[in-house]
């Protein structure tokens, strides 16, 4: 059974960038979509950008500008930088394994989150 | 506001049938995507609980069901349990200029009377 673990700090400063990473383990990174989706407290949840493992990325418009995706097959972990950061920001950071195909795509695996709190 | 609408909370007695819906447009649900359907229980990760607008994964009873129809979806719970109550969200695609992308409603929170 595929799990997922999000790493990271848990507090990051304004203007500074949020750099979380993903671990992934019971199973291969290869030949999968890999997402970002986040929920501030109390509120929905909004997907962020996958990645691929050939790398090839997709963001979601509105975070498009300061989001970076990457990924280390040789670790089977991909990661997250989101630049700028501002209170808005703070959110639980979940990380997921998209099954892609047909006219959509949806996640079976989640990680359990990790909370980012964005404060000076 | 989210791309996908979803009524902000439900209710229903044990035993009872609820549903909630997942409104769309052309550019989303109407477009073709299809819908899928997480469960969160408070202070945990959701959970899938229904995908390509109609199936279940191993493990989800099936007092859950889903359609779809044009621009909306929606997510029907028979035999209403205590266990339910909890956070229902909806996901598809959207069509934007960078090409189609996930988006979420804004969930509705069910409450077990």
């Amino acid at each position: 059974q595929v799990q997922l673990q999000e790493s990271g700090p848990g507090l990051v400063k304004p203007s500074e960038t949020l750099s979380l990473t993903c671990t992934v383990s019971g199973g291969s990174i290869s030949s999968y979509y890999w997402s970002w989706i986040r929920q501030p407290a109390g509120k929905g949840l909004e997907w962020i950008g996958r990645i691929y493992t050939s790398g090839t990325t997709n963001y979601n418009p509105s975070l498009k500008s300061r989001v970076t995706m990457s990924v280390d097959t040789s670790k089977n972990q991909f990661s997250l930088k989101l630049s700028s950061v501002t209170a808005a920001d703070t959110a639980v950071y979940y990380c997921a394994r998209g099954v892609y195909g047909g006219n959509s795509e949806y996640f079976q695996h989640w990680g359990q989150g990790t909370l980012v709190t964005v404060s000076s | 506001q989210s791309v996908l609408t979803q009524p902000p909370s439900v209710s229903g007695a044990p035993g009872q049938r609820v549903t909630i819906s997942c409104t769309g447009s052309s550019s989303n649900i109407g477009a073709g995507y299809d819908v899928h359907w997480y469960q969160q229980l408070p202070g945990t990760a959701p959970k899938l609980l229904i995908y390509y607008n109609s199936n279940r994964p191993s493990g989800v009873p099936d007092r859950f069901s889903g359609s779809k129809s044009g621009t909306s979806a929606s997510l029907a719970i028979t035999g209403l349990q205590a266990e339910d109550e909890a956070d229902y969200y909806c996901q598809s695609y959207d069509i934007s200029l960078s090409g189609p992308h996930v988006v979420f409603g804004g969930g509705t929170k069910l409450t077990v009377l």
